[in-house]
């Protein structure tokens, strides 16, 4: 009965390489998120969907890029991997409605880059 | 700019001693105030939350924060620290009625880590 989920949880590739991350949640939210945890735990908004659309986007390079199949699912694809996309990644959801704007975390991805 | 500080990044108690940790922000106008915990390896589980009201907000495993509008501040406090309190603790900011702007997303301190010594 997991919230948020992420696959996988571990992640070593190769530089150069195409990798994607799973997240769903089965919250009923409708707004889902991505955010980065570099190797000094600072966090960072990535991207957020709402109904399968793009909100924002703190410029990050167009390596990544998220899809959003449905509205419990939003996955991060990031083509020709870099050593600096190494870190954790964390998906989250919230649901739009005054009141409920607590965001709730998956247990993150952390993704090597050799 | 909009940003939390945290200005202790490295806080080590004994265990049974209080807690605080300190946080501030820099916001246009009141925003939402959260704190999260991960622990080692682990995600970040939401500790408790500030929406408006009562200054005072209750958390889990203990926790407590007061908000202060005066000192722009979100500090959190437990009288009795347990050795499982030994995390990275975050404080996090997002803005009201954020629909038409940012959409809510948040903005995080750069963390304190707690080490408690038994």
């Amino acid at each position: 009965d997991t919230a948020v989920s992420q696959t996988p949880k571990y992640l070593v590739t190769q530089m150069g390489n195409d990798k994607s991350i799973k997240c769903e949640q089965n919250l009923g939210h409708d707004t889902m998120y991505w955010y980065k945890q570099d190797s000094k735990k600072f966090l960072k908004i990535m991207f957020s969907y709402n109904n399968k659309e793009l909100i924002i986007n703190e410029t990050v390079p167009n390596r990544f890029s998220p899809k959003s199949p449905d509205k419990a699912h939003l996955n991060l694809h990031i083509n020709s991997l870099e050593l600096g996309d190494s870190a954790v990644y964390f998906c989250a959801s919230r649901q739009r409605t005054s009141g409920k704007e607590t965001q709730y975390f998956g247990p993150g991805t952390r993704l090597l880059v050799l | 700019a909009q940003s939390v500080t945290q200005p202790d990044i490295h806080i080590t108690v004994s265990e049974g001693a209080s807690l605080e940790l300190r946080c501030n922000y820099s916001y246009g106008a009141t925003p939402y105030l959260f704190w999260y915990v991960q622990s080692p390896g682990q995600g970040l589980q939401l500790l408790l939350k500030y929406f408006s009201g009562d200054t005072l907000v209750q958390g889990i495993k203990g926790f407590e924060a007061e908000f202060k509008r005066s000192q722009s501040s979100f500090n959190l406090r437990k009288p009795s620290v347990h050795w499982s309190d030994a995390a990275e603790y975050f404080c996090a900011v997002a803005p009201k009625g954020g629909y038409g702007g940012s959409q809510g997303n948040l903005i995080f301190g750069k963390g304190t880590k707690l080490s408690v010594k038994p």
